[in-house]
């Protein structure tokens, strides 16, 4: 069974450009999540998804970062305008009703 | 007071020792533990659930203490390979959300 799948690993940006992440959950899992670590601090919370609805979004910085999951399967975070400060790796994690949480290998974005 | 606070570690221990973490958390409702394990640019997997007042698996023990809010694990003669960082988290309720809080992790680094 293929595990949480996130895209790009990896990405390097100008500070003001856009980027755009994107998360396939476990197939069958209906709840997502997006984390992010930043350097030096723990991992936190940013946003939960219900198949396509936004359950709790109550951790995402500020408006310069938009998720979406249309259609209740994968889920993209944007950025834009990206902020020195928004460096860091960002987890997705995807669970069932009652199942733990698996998580991504992330993406580490980095604004230069 | 953080929602969920660890050991800040380092721990550096030789192989064969016992090692201890605590994990503290702030909120009395909470009814389920985990303790996640992160390798160096990894993402976290799970290591262990801790539902009533404890889990044993192997060499790895968790205990909680729901009357101090606080959890442990315990790593009996510790391996090479046990090096990473130990995750403690705790699923905090948002409304109708359930979301995971993150310790700051404690870093384990097992010596030969």
């Amino acid at each position: 069974e293929a595990g949480v799948t996130q895209f790009p690993s990896h990405s390097v940006i100008e500070k003001g450009q856009t980027v755009t992440l994107r998360c396939d959950p476990i197939s069958g899992h209906d709840n997502l999540y997006w984390y992010r670590r930043v350097m030096g601090k723990e991992i936190k919370f940013l946003l939960h998804f219900v198949k396509e609805s936004k359950q709790d979004e109550s951790g995402m910085p500020n408006n310069r970062f938009l998720a979406e999951r249309t259609g209740g399967t994968y889920s993209t975070l944007k950025v834009q305008p990206a902020e020195l400060e928004d460096s860091g790796v960002y987890f997705c994690a995807s669970r069932s009703m009652n199942t733990e949480a698996f998580f991504g290998q992330g993406t580490r974005l980095t604004v230069v | 007071r953080k929602e969920v606070e660890q050991d800040p570690g380092p721990f550096n221990v030789p192989e064969g020792a016992t090692v201890a973490f605590n994990c503290t958390y702030s909120n009395s409702a909470s009814q389920s533990f985990f303790w996640y394990r992160q390798d160096c640019r990894k993402e976290p997997k799970l290591l262990m659930s801790v539902y009533s007042s404890g889990n044993e698996d192997g060499r790895f023990t968790a205990q909680l203490n729901r009357a101090s809010q606080y959890i442990s694990l315990l790593i009996r003669d510790s391996k090479l390979s046990d090096s990473a960082t130990y995750l403690c988290v705790v699923p905090i309720s948002s409304g109708s959300a359930r979301q995971l809080t993150f310790g700051s992790g404690t870093q384990l680094t097992v010596l030969p």
